[in-house]
């Protein structure tokens, strides 16, 4: 069956440091990869879309990269600072299937000053 | 004002009880999604539409229905709540194509 796998532990780190967090799959095949910023009582809120062709993707102090021999995509966060403390989420978004998206459960980064 | 709205923000019911979740949105997007979230699980599709006459079931419809009022438009009902339903509830819409998909803060909702 098709499986995303997050990190479900928090990840801490010290501000100005670099986080990675990653986002593993199997038995899916992808089209597109896409991160979520959700902050707690807030929806998930849009970063990052990468495509199955493009190897990395940059955003500001944000990047993704995208290894489907691997399955596997990771999103850096450089220069962290405690206001990017909140939960990530990767989600999968195939060619068909009606282009639904599925998530991953999310990994909580906590930015520590 | 948000871009997709969710109503009520939060909701105490009993069992046995019909509820109706609310989702209203001024992106005019055809696309709109029903999810459930619940901790360890992530987000889990409940129903979806695609335009106002199209209505399909997600990953976990058993207990719910939904109906497509306009294209702003998008509610939730629970028939009869059951404990079991007790999680946040998230409502979002998507543009054309690969487009990212756009969510309501949720409605937090308990069923005693």
């Amino acid at each position: 069956s098709q499986k995303i796998e997050q990190n479900s532990e928090a990840l801490n780190i010290q501000e100005g440091k670099t986080a990675t967090l990653t986002c593993n799959y199997t038995n899916y095949s992808p089209a597109y990869l896409q991160w979520y910023r959700q902050d707690p009582g807030r929806g998930p809120v849009f970063l990052l879309l990468i495509r199955e062709n493009e190897k990395e993707k940059r955003k500001e102090r944000l990047k993704v990269t995208f290894d489907t021999t691997l399955k596997q995509s990771l999103f850096h966060i450089t220069a962290s600072q405690p206001a990017d403390s909140a939960t990530y989420l990767c989600a999968l978004d195939p060619l068909n299937a009606g282009n639904m998206l599925t998530f991953g459960g999310g990994t909580r980064l906590m930015v520590k000053p | 004002d948000a871009d997709v709205t969710q109503t009520p923000r939060n909701r105490i019911t009993k069992t046995g009880k019909r509820i109706m979740l609310e989702c209203s949105q001024t992106k005019g997007h055809d696309r709109m999604y029903w999810y459930r979230q619940d901790p360890g699980l992530g987000l889990r599709l409940i129903y979806y539409s695609f335009d106002v006459k199209d209505i399909n079931k997600g990953e976990i419809s058993d207990g719910y229905s939904v109906s497509r009022q306009a294209q702003a438009k998008f509610s939730l009902s629970l028939e009869s709540a059951i404990p079991n339903q007790t999680a946040l509830y998230f409502c979002a819409t998507r543009g054309a194509g690969n487009q990212p998909q756009h969510f309501g803060d949720g409605t937090r909702l308990s069923i005693l």
